[in-house]
């Protein structure tokens, strides 16, 4: 298995301008959660989903922010519009039967919002 | 906010063990301790994790205190590719949320 797969890895875009950040968790899997990363606020937990349903998104920042999960193979988190305090690293994870089970995480995206 | 405390840095001599320790004081009966790493410029991985009894798989140990108040993660022979934040996590099996504290900065050096 490749393990979980995140697209694109690196993107740098203008404020105001919208960004999609894509994952594919890994085959079998049937939770998926969407994790941030910057230095002042460590790694943070925005969305979880399992069966392709959201259960916990209190971890969204805003409005701006937006997760869909159409199919068990793929999701997508939004941002629009994106503001340069988004920038950070985005990690997507999958694991087996909820959030108790590990947890394999992506490679990460790293957003630049200018 | 995280149930954990971990000292910020440590160093390690290669070849030797590294214990990396975690005090999670407020523990409930149903919660586990995680153990997680990341090493630069990736994704955080699994090492481990245990309840009350000590556990020990292909990666590292897991030493947790009869009052499960703290924890040890032991790395017997540490490499170079060690070097990584370890973050020590406490959760039950039905919260949701994997909150990572700043973690340990472990440093092996040859």
């Amino acid at each position: 298995d490749a393990g979980v797969i995140q697209s694109p890895r690196h993107e740098v875009t203008e404020m105001g301008q919208e960004v999609t950040l894509r994952c594919k968790p890994i085959s079998g899997h049937n939770s998926l959660f969407w994790y941030r990363q910057t230095m002042m606020r460590g790694l943070e937990l925005l969305i979880y989903f399992n069966n392709n349903v959201p259960i916990d998104d209190s971890g969204m920042p805003e409005d701006r922010f937006s997760a869909k999960m159409p199919n068990a193979s793929f999701s997508t988190l939004k941002i629009q519009p994106s503001e340069p305090r988004d920038s950070a690293v985005y990690f997507c994870a999958s694991s087996l039967r909820g959030a108790a089970n590990e947890q394999f995480f992506g490679p990460g995206t790293r957003l630049t919002v200018l | 906010d995280a149930k954990t405390t971990q000292p910020p840095s440590m160093d390690c001599a290669e070849g030797r063990a590294a214990n990396l320790p975690c005090n999670h004081s407020t523990i409930s009966g149903n919660e586990y301790v995680y153990w997680y790493r990341q090493i630069h410029s990736q994704g955080p991985q699994y090492i481990i994790h245990g309840l009350k009894n000590n556990e020990t798989n292909e990666m590292a140990s897991l030493i947790i205190t009869e009052d499960r108040k703290s924890s040890t993660l032991i790395l017997p022979h540490a490499t170079l590719r060690d070097t990584a934040v370890y973050y020590c996590i406490v959760r039950d099996n039905y919260g949701q949320n994997f909150v990572f504290g700043p973690g340990t900065r472990l440093s092996v050096l040859p």
